[in-house]
């Protein structure tokens, strides 16, 4: 039963465009929800979080927005560059009594130049 | 340096071998995770401490996954009577507490291949 899911495996989008990356999630208790970048070889790095009570948090050049009644998540990339080409997770917590990370699939995503 | 660091970094072992991967967290970091992922999967919660104390160990598959932190700091996951669906990458993470979202730190994980 995946209760985080990414159904993109994969992303193309050309150097300077939008990236979107969509998140689904299927636990109402969810309160905090992640981004995980992941390059081949590497752990996982933090790339944005955001929590329930928001629905918009934004760094850079990366906005995750939450929609909790769809309890769908996006992460968009603006602009895309070719150095962000990596596989994303999108992972989500419970902040009280558990800790632990629920991830997604995860979405290839490629930036063209 | 000081981020995460796990060893080995790859580990090939026979079916039915213990293995015993370690991590060494973050330097002042009290919470320590421990998380399994496979081929074209997201990483799998195995096992969390706070401090010396396994907090959560409901990922753990079956009792042939044991972990340990004696003091606090580095973790040793250990494997018995390997099988080949045990072949993945280990990774390990560790966050200064465990607040709710604290973000966790990934070391490069171990590769483990069960032949």
């Amino acid at each position: 039963d995946q209760q985080v899911k990414q159904n993109s495996p994969s992303l193309s989008v050309q150097e300077g465009r939008i990236s979107i990356l969509n998140c689904d999630y299927t636990n109402s208790m969810f309160d905090y929800f992640l981004w995980y970048k992941k390059y081949p070889a590497e752990g996982p790095t933090f790339l944005i979080s955001i929590s329930s009570i928001k629905d918009k948090n934004e760094d850079g050049r990366f906005t995750v927005f939450l929609n909790k009644s769809a309890k769908h998540l996006s992460l968009h990339i603006v602009p895309s560059q070719p150095g962000d080409s990596a596989v994303y997770f999108c992972a989500a917590s419970i902040a009280s009594g558990t800790y632990k990370y629920i991830f997604g699939t995860g979405t290839r995503l490629k930036v063209l130049a | 340096g000081a981020g995460v660091s796990q060893t080995p970094s790859n580990k090939v072992t026979e079916k039915g071998k213990y293995v015993e991967l370690r991590c060494d967290p973050i330097s002042g970091h009290t919470a320590l995770y421990w998380y399994r992922q496979s081929l074209g999967q997201g990483p799998e919660f195995l096992i969390y401490f706070q401090g010396t104390g396994a907090a959560d160990d409901s990922g753990l598959p079956n009792d042939r996954f044991f972990a340990v932190r004696p003091e606090g700091s580095v973790s040793t996951l250990k494997i018995q009577r390997t099988e080949r669906g045990d072949s993945a990458v280990y990774l390990c993470a560790s966050s200064l507490s465990l607040a709710g979202g604290d973000e966790q730190f990934f070391g490069p994980g171990t590769r483990l291949t069960v032949l």
